[in-house]
């Protein structure tokens, strides 16, 4: 089957650094998507990762392992407005969405 | 680019009445919209994928002939609640894929918020 397993929540400190796990199990695989969400709002984009490695893009960066399932989304610098729910998906090989549950984030000052 | 709007983007309506929702894309062509619902809390549950000019394809569990999805043009998709009761008290949010795409990105409308009363 697919599944997509990430955290519920998890909260941490204005100012450090957080990162949010991923793991996933599809039919076929194309490449991970990671999402933004604020309560009473839509999801932002945010990455997508098709090769292994660490992309970086400012305070954000993504890391995507294909060979072992896994992907994770590393936040630094924390700020108040980072306090959101990130969403783990993965495209199959039709390139459908495979969603993930979401990772509540609480930062804290 | 890829802008996606819905409207409205909240509607309180009485028990047993019907609620269009409109998703467009603005400066793309979308030939699959995806249309999900949110409860207070929770993740994001898709409800059914809708390719344009097609009968939309719905998740196990949802019902189509409550939730009537058209997608008439590659700009423009509708969701019908129809007869709808609180329980149907949601955030309604679509989205959509641009022609073409090569990787599955979908670009999200801001959400409709439904009350039923």
């Amino acid at each position: 089957g697919q599944n997509i397993d990430q955290p519920t929540e998890m909260t941490a400190t204005e100012g450090a650094i957080v990162q949010i796990n991923c793991t996933y199990q599809t039919s076929g695989f194309n490449g991970l998507f990671w999402y933004q969400q604020h309560a009473g709002e839509a999801p932002t984009f945010l990455s997508y990762n098709v090769l292994d490695g660490l992309e970086e893009k400012g305070r954000f960066s993504s890391f995507l392992s294909r060979s072992k399932g896994y992907s994770y989304l590393l936040l630094k610098e924390l700020q108040m407005k980072d306090s959101a729910s990130y969403l783990c998906a993965a495209t199959d090989s039709n390139y459908q969405l495979i969603w993930g549950a979401g990772t509540k984030l609480i930062i804290k000052p | 680019g890829a802008v996606v709007s819905q409207h409205p983007s909240r509607v309180i309506c009485k028990s047993g009445t019907s609620v269009k929702i409109e998703c467009r894309s603005l400066d793309f062509q979308a030939t699959t919209m995806f249309w999900y619902r949110q409860f207070p809390k929770q993740s994001l549950m898709l409800m059914a994928t809708s390719n344009e000019g097609s009968k939309a394809t719905y998740e196990q569990g949802v019902e189509k002939d409550k939730f009537l999805i058209n997608h008439a043009s590659l700009t423009l998709s509708t969701l019908t609640v129809t007869s709808a009761h609180p329980e149907d008290s949601s955030f309604y949010i679509c989205s959509a894929q641009t022609l073409g795409t090569d990787n599955g990105e979908q670009y999200f409308g801001p959400g409709t918020r439904l009350t039923v009363t």
